[in-house]
């Protein structure tokens, strides 16, 4: 089965700041990698979908790259909205699994 | 609007089964496969398994083959989740997400794009 490490594990920032989470798969899987944000309390939300594309309706301060093993998702400037924690997520397609990183806990400073 | 609501919250005692429902309105629920996700207090989410609402066909995630059931009720556009053989650590948020997925000359484009509120489900003696 393929694994998804996150790092780091939480951080603080500061409102304004530039925030980058990163993803790294066991295998390669292409760009087939998402992410989610999950604020307290509430369902996860879907931001990011294959890799790099922008769900509609979500502010274009978040945004995702990478192929193959490596993924970096990135807040350009930092809200107060934001906080939350972020998963990633691939899948595979023969058989369909879906697995999903440990999370990264997003704070203000 | 496009929505699963889920039902409510549940307390089993150890050794019991739990089944959660989860209802789709706003979109044909035979037109997308429906996922269950689980998150234990404080902890990350975790894949349990899918549902095909078309066809019934379904694949569980390896630690819960055997002791999860998912099935569907095509006329009242609803999916469930049975779990039997609870345990303590089953205690969790359960919910269920709609799996939007197409493919094309890139290859196969799938994310959970809608989910439900989410489903309590306490593992007490």
């Amino acid at each position: 089965d393929i694994q998804m490490t996150q790092s780091p594990s939480s951080l603080s920032a500061s409102v304004g700041d530039r925030v980058t989470i990163t993803c790294q798969a066991s295998q390669d899987i292409s760009n087939y990698l998402n992410w989610y944000q999950q604020k307290p309390g509430r369902a996860p939300k879907l931001l990011i979908y294959d890799a790099s594309n922008l769900e509609t309706g979500v502010p274009s301060r978040f945004s995702g790259s990478g192929s193959g093993t490596d993924f970096t998702f990135t807040i350009s400037s930092l809200q107060p909205e934001d906080i939350a924690t972020y998963y990633c997520q691939q899948h595979d397609n023969l058989p369909r699994i879906f697995t999903f990183g440990p999370g990264t806990k997003v704070d203000i400073k | 609007q496009v929505q699963l609501v889920q039902s409510g919250a549940e307390v089993k005692k150890p050794g019991a089964s739990v089944k959660v429902s989860c209802k789709a309105s706003g979109y044909t629920f035979t037109n997308y496969y429906m996922h269950w996700v689980r998150q234990a207090p404080g902890q990350g989410l975790e894949w349990m398994g899918w549902i095909n609402p078309n066809s019934g066909g379904t694949n569980y995630a390896q630690r819960f083959q055997g002791r999860v059931i998912m099935t569907r009720d095509t006329s009242i556009s609803t999916a469930y989740m049975e779990l039997s053989r609870l345990r303590f650590d089953d205690t969790a948020v359960y919910y269920c997400a709609r799996e939007r997925s197409y493919y094309d000359s890139s290859g196969y484009h799938d994310a959970f794009d809608i989910w439900g509120q989410g489903t309590m489900v306490t593992v007490s003696s």
